[in-house]
């Protein structure tokens, strides 16, 4: 069974910055895209960004160019985003989703909340 | 960048058959993907590639893409149906993923 379970969320301060954790098992994680969405609260979804299963490849949008990273260790089958420099703005559920053209599995999402 | 219009709303009676709307410029050159997100819950691909389903989801769902509107519909809606629901596509522009602004359903 597929199971992405998201970690790392948590209150911090404008200007801080979070790692996010995603723990991937029941695939073969590195044969796979893999994608992180947020949804502000009360909002709609937003991709934020994705991987390809090496590593080599990674796009983001615009919002979070500069201050976001994606990255994995698929020895651990393990999906990150290192978040910098954040704002209110980046306040919401993140959900990390298996990128196969479409995401077709997803996290239960981790709340971040930037706020003083 | 690309965009993807969603109505905010739909409503319909149980029984009856909800169609809901994802524009964008020339979406039906694109593969359309839908995902069905109930409140408190991750999103579940419901639609994939136009009109494909995962396995699991009921015959019930079904899509549609041509010329700049793709189609999300819901035969004999049940209330287990309420939710919201999102348009996506991969616009090879500028390398995003692109999501539709969602759609409440509202199964009266």
């Amino acid at each position: 069974e597929v199971q992405l379970v998201e970690s790392g969320g948590g209150l911090v301060q404008p200007g801080g910055s979070l790692r996010l954790s995603c723990a991937a098992s029941g695939f073969t994680f590195s044969s796979y895209w893999m994608s992180w969405v947020r949804q502000a609260p009360g909002k709609g979804l937003e991709w934020v960004a994705n991987i390809k299963q090496d590593g080599s490849e990674k796009y983001y949008v615009d919002s979070v160019k500069g201050r976001f990273t994606i990255s994995r260790d698929n020895a651990k089958n393990s999906l990150y985003l290192q978040m910098n420099s954040l704002r209110a703005e980046d306040t919401a559920e993140y959900y990390c989703g298996r990128d196969t053209g479409k995401l077709d599995y997803w996290g239960q999402g981790t709340l971040v909340t930037v706020s003083s | 960048s690309y965009v993807l219009t969603q109505p905010p709303s739909v409503s319909v009676a149980p029984g009856q058959t909800a169609r809901i709307t994802c524009g964008g410029n020339n979406i039906g050159s694109k593969s359309v993907h839908w995902y069905q997100q109930k409140p408190g819950q991750a999103p579940v691909l419901v639609v994939y590639d136009d009109s494909d389903r995962p396995s699991g989801i009921p015959e019930r769902f079904s899509g549609s893409n041509s010329g700049n509107t793709a189609t999300l519909t819901i035969s004999r809606v049940e209330t287990g149906d309420e939710a919201d629901y999102y348009c996506q596509v991969w616009d090879s522009s500028s390398d995003h993923w692109v999501f539709g602004g969602g759609t409440k359903l509202t199964v009266l």
